[in-house]
């Protein structure tokens, strides 16, 4: 399954399929983004980073994807698991703008079973 | 290591009253972070510290509004005459300075309802 991000702030999929969660983000400077996943509750959990020299970066059954060109970020989850439904932001850190992070609003994963 | 801990997970107070929040960072983190979080939104950021200065605040981080890191460890959050407006998740974060790309860790977070 696959999502624009904020324009289809949830996602559902099928235990087992790969989801893709889309982020776009603002700042053209930006040099530094991150995804967090958060659950009700509780505080946002770092998933996976990537610098703006890498256009690609591998985890644990998640893979962060940067366009740069179209400013585009996203999240890729292999064989989603139950346990992956949360809500996902991306944040991103511009360069020149301190230290802060600028999160996007959010996409809320559902697996259905 | 322990993590970020924050305390009071809750609080309801009544408009007008005055708050604290405490965030204890992950240790030998030199940077700590305050966010707030409405219903449905990211984390906005309010203000950071590196060691015990305070570095940059935000303009959601009104007059009412105070926060310290005394001596580079823990940090408080202190909202006087607290508003409805008010209401909110308020997340702690910490990071360890390398480099452009340090990673916040955050803490669980204070949900605060103002009645």
């Amino acid at each position: 399954g696959e999502s624009v991000g904020l324009h289809l702030p949830t996602l559902s999929v099928q235990e087992g399929d790969n989801s893709i969660i889309n982020c776009a983000y603002s700042n053209s400077a930006s040099d530094y983004f991150i995804w967090y996943k958060q659950e009700s509750g509780k505080g946002p959990q770092f998933i996976i980073d990537i610098r703006s020299n890498m256009d690609k970066r591998q985890g644990q059954r998640v893979t962060v994807l940067l366009n740069k060109t179209v400013k585009h970020l996203s999240l890729q989850i292999a064989a989603t698991q139950p346990g992956d439904s949360a809500v996902y932001f991306c944040a991103e850190k511009p360069t020149g703008g301190g230290n802060k992070l600028t999160f996007g609003t959010g996409t809320q994963l559902k697996v259905e079973l | 290591d322990t993590g970020v801990s924050q305390n009071p997970r809750h609080k309801i107070t009544k408009r007008g009253q005055n708050v604290t929040f405490r965030c204890d960072p992950i240790s030998e983190h030199n940077r700590l972070y305050w966010y707030r979080q409405t219903l449905g939104q990211g984390p906005e950021f309010l203000t950071y510290f590196q060691n015990e200065a305070q570095l940059e605040k935000s303009r959601l981080l009104s007059d009412r509004f105070s926060a310290e890191r005394p001596k580079g460890s823990f940090s408080t959050l202190e909202i006087q005459r607290t508003e409805q407006g008010d209401s909110a998740m308020y997340l702690c974060a910490s990071s360890l300075r390398i480099d452009r790309a340090e990673t916040q860790y955050f803490g669980p977070g204070t949900r605060l309802l103002v009645l």
